[in-house]
């Protein structure tokens, strides 16, 4: 059975650092690894997606890469922000195409 | 464009009580989904519908949750006799095909339920 772990579950960093949220899944039969950004009172929004043939992939300050023969993938994100705070979700999509299996997540806070 | 809509935002009920929670997708969008978010945990599928096929409800915690699409758009999840453990947060999302590697979700800002 398909298990995605977060660690850590809070995090908070000074403005300008860069920083690394972890995730790790037991199966590696993943079809792709999405992170997600989940902001109170909002919906999630999805950041980055990694094919399970792709090793990073890299949105602004953000880089995400997916090592799926150790189950983890990592979010890099460069030069934090306040506005960075948020809870950081990733997912991974199993064989069935459509369901995706969550971490807890990890919360973020970048103090200013 | 409009993205995915719910409500209400908030709902309070008694125990015991009949709930219903509304979705609008993303207009064209053919695969919708409900998750359920309890305090500090990942989401949790419940439920998945995709065009006219026979939805996937396998996530479905009890009999007491049940959903419909209508008219392959708006859907509705209803909670019947909720007990304080259904009090989560219930989020939808719609995608524009329920398959492929490069399908991306989208979600609304989900229903906060609390059972009292």
């Amino acid at each position: 059975k398909q298990e995605v772990t977060q660690i850590p579950a809070a995090l908070s960093v000074p403005e300008g650092e860069n920083l690394v949220l972890n995730c790790s899944f037991t199966d590696s039969a993943i079809y792709n690894l999405q992170w997600f950004r989940q902001d109170p009172g909002k919906g999630l929004t999805s950041l980055l997606l990694i094919q399970s043939s792709q090793r990073e992939q890299t949105s602004g300050r953000l880089n995400a890469s997916l090592d799926k023969s150790s189950g983890r993938s990592t979010l890099y994100i460069a030069a934090s922000q306040p506005g960075d705070s948020a809870t950081y979700l990733c997912a991974v999509l199993k064989d069935s195409n459509y369901q995706l299996i969550w971490g807890a997540g990890t919360k973020l806070i970048i103090k200013p | 464009g409009a993205g995915v809509s719910q409500s209400p935002s908030n709902k309070v009920t008694e125990k015991g009580k009949d709930v219903e929670l509304r979705c609008d997708p993303i207009s064209g969008h053919t695969a919708l989904y409900w998750y359920r978010q309890s305090l500090g945990q990942g989401l949790e599928f419940l439920i998945y519908f995709q065009g006219n096929s026979a939805p996937d409800k396998s996530g479905l915690p009890s009999d007491r949750f049940s959903a419909e699409r209508t008219g392959g758009s708006v859907s509705t999840l209803t909670i019947q006799r909720t007990q304080q453990e259904d009090s989560a947060v219930y989020l939808c999302a719609s995608s524009p095909s329920g398959r492929g590697t490069k399908n991306i979700q989208y979600f609304g800002a989900g229903t906060r339920l609390s059972v009292l």
